[in-house]
């Protein structure tokens, strides 16, 4: 697999069940991304890891954990979840820049996850 | 925080024809501005940005103008092709030495008529 892989791509999970999205890139990068897509809405950030470490957390609720063993890995576990929040879930990955230099790399994006809570 | 709006939500164009994508953001110290193309069931990928100490640039058929006094940056697609059809998203961004806070618009459905 190359570039950005997402996994499971589809997901119905009911209320209270507990599951988890799965996102690994391989292109050696050391920044990843969580993003909510939604219909009609922009996509939102959710949640920045920068070499292992968040460094952003959108406001986002706390039945989303998002957990970054290492840089190329990066899960979000999902619990409780409301039927607003079916979306799609999309993971992106950049290299960064350590040691506060301003950098802007693009971010890749990988395919997605569907995911429908009822 | 930053705010970006985008205009017009769709667009159809006839193909051979030009497209025009405004948005205006917020923040007068963003200084990044990516453009995302999105197809249908498939993930963003970028196409074009540009930084604020550039005002224009251009790659083949696709070209960015931003007007920071303004603070506005449309995208320009010429010679509109049907594999133009797509989702097209910008973004602004604020200096932030490491990582990319990106702030999208809502997206422009842009559909090429043959």
């Amino acid at each position: 697999e190359t570039g950005v892989t997402q996994t499971p791509r589809h997901l119905v999970m009911g209320m209270t069940n507990k599951k988890s999205l799965k996102c690994e890139q391989h292109l050696g990068h050391n920044a990843m991304y969580w993003y909510k897509q939604s219909a009609k809405k922009p996509l939102e950030l959710m949640f920045v890891y920068n070499f292992k470490e968040q460094t952003e957390n959108n406001s986002v609720p706390s039945r989303f954990s998002p957990e970054c063993p290492n840089s190329s890995h990066l899960f979000l576990h999902l619990h409780t979840l409301q039927p607003e929040d079916s979306a799609l879930y999309l993971c992106a990955s950049s290299l960064a820049l350590a040691g506060g230099t301003s950098s802007y790399n693009e971010q890749f994006f990988g395919p997605g996850t569907r995911l429908t809570v009822l | 925080g930053e705010n970006v709006e985008q205009h017009p939500s769709t667009l159809s164009v006839q193909e051979g024809d030009s497209a025009v994508i405004k948005c205006t953001y917020s923040d007068s110290a963003s200084n990044y501005f990516p453009w995302y193309k999105q197809e249908l069931g498939k993930r963003p990928q970028l196409i074009i940005d540009i930084r604020s100490n550039v005002g224009e640039k251009k790659d083949q058929r696709i070209a960015v103008t931003l007007n920071k006094t303004a603070k506005h940056f449309s995208l320009h697609i010429t010679e509109t092709q049907p594999e133009d059809s797509a989702v097209y998203f910008c973004a602004a961004s604020p200096p932030n030495f490491g990582n990319e806070k990106l702030t999208f618009g809502t997206g422009t459905r842009l559909t090429i008529i043959p």
